[in-house]
């Protein structure tokens, strides 16, 4: 079965500087992976999303994620973080059905906070 | 921009009572999903939802959960006799058929079972 691990729980950075979230994942074929965000009393929103093709991906808000296959790892990057951005943020790995439906196995999440 | 939409935000309710959680998919979406997250645990996949049928559950989906398109525009979760257990926040999501195209959400309802 497949699964997600987000090693760190919580993470701190200080406004300006660059940001590195990881997400490891175990899926027996090439997988669909995301990252979403979720702000306090908010739905997920996607940041970005990896189907095939190039292994780095480029987001929303600036985030972008390198698809890792050697390593099973699809880590979350920022260069420059905004007060904005702090947050809980899920990667997840779609794992294929039956024709083209998929569902998400997500991690557990890291929070950021980010220091003015 | 077009958004998934859910009501309630906060339901209330007495374990053994039957709660219907709603949810309005993006128009031209296809596929729909009922995701679940209790309070300090993942988030966890509970059904797939596509033409008219169940395309896939998990474990959890026992048979005090239901899922209906009642007409063309809502999905609805419906939990027969809720647990304390049920308590947590449910998310609704919908993509485009075919693809591979990507889930959106909406903004979760929590339940909570007393």
């Amino acid at each position: 079965a497949q699964s997600v691990t987000q090693p760190d729980i919580h993470i701190t950075v200080s406004e300006g500087a660059s940001l590195e979230l990881r997400c490891n994942y175990s899926y027996g074929a090439t997988p669909y992976l995301f990252w979403y965000v979720q702000s306090p009393g908010q739905g997920l929103q996607l940041l970005l999303k990896y189907f095939s093709g190039d292994t780095l991906v480029q987001g929303i808000k600036g985030f972008e994620a390198e698809f890792k296959r050697s390593q099973s790892s699809f880590n979350l990057r920022k260069p420059s973080v905004h007060w904005s951005d702090a947050a809980e943020y899920f990667c997840a790995v779609g794992a294929r059905g039956g024709g083209s439906n998929y569902k998400l196995t997500f991690g557990k999440g890291t929070l950021l906070t980010v220091n003015p | 921009e077009p958004e998934v939409t859910q009501t309630p935000s906060h339901q209330v309710t007495q374990m053994g009572q039957e709660v219907i959680l709603r949810c309005v998919p993006i128009s031209n979406h296809l596929y729909f999903y009922w995701y679940r997250q209790i309070l300090g645990q993942k988030v966890e996949f509970l059904v797939s939802f596509y033409n008219n049928e169940i395309s896939e559950k998990s474990e959890i989906f026992d048979d005090q959960f239901s899922v209906e398109r009642p007409d063309g525009s809502n999905f609805t979760l419906k939990i027969r006799s809720t647990k304390l257990e049920d308590s947590a926040m449910y998310f609704c999501a919908s993509r485009l058929a075919g693809g591979p195209y990507e889930q959106y959400f909406g903004p979760g309802t929590r339940l909570t079972v007393t």
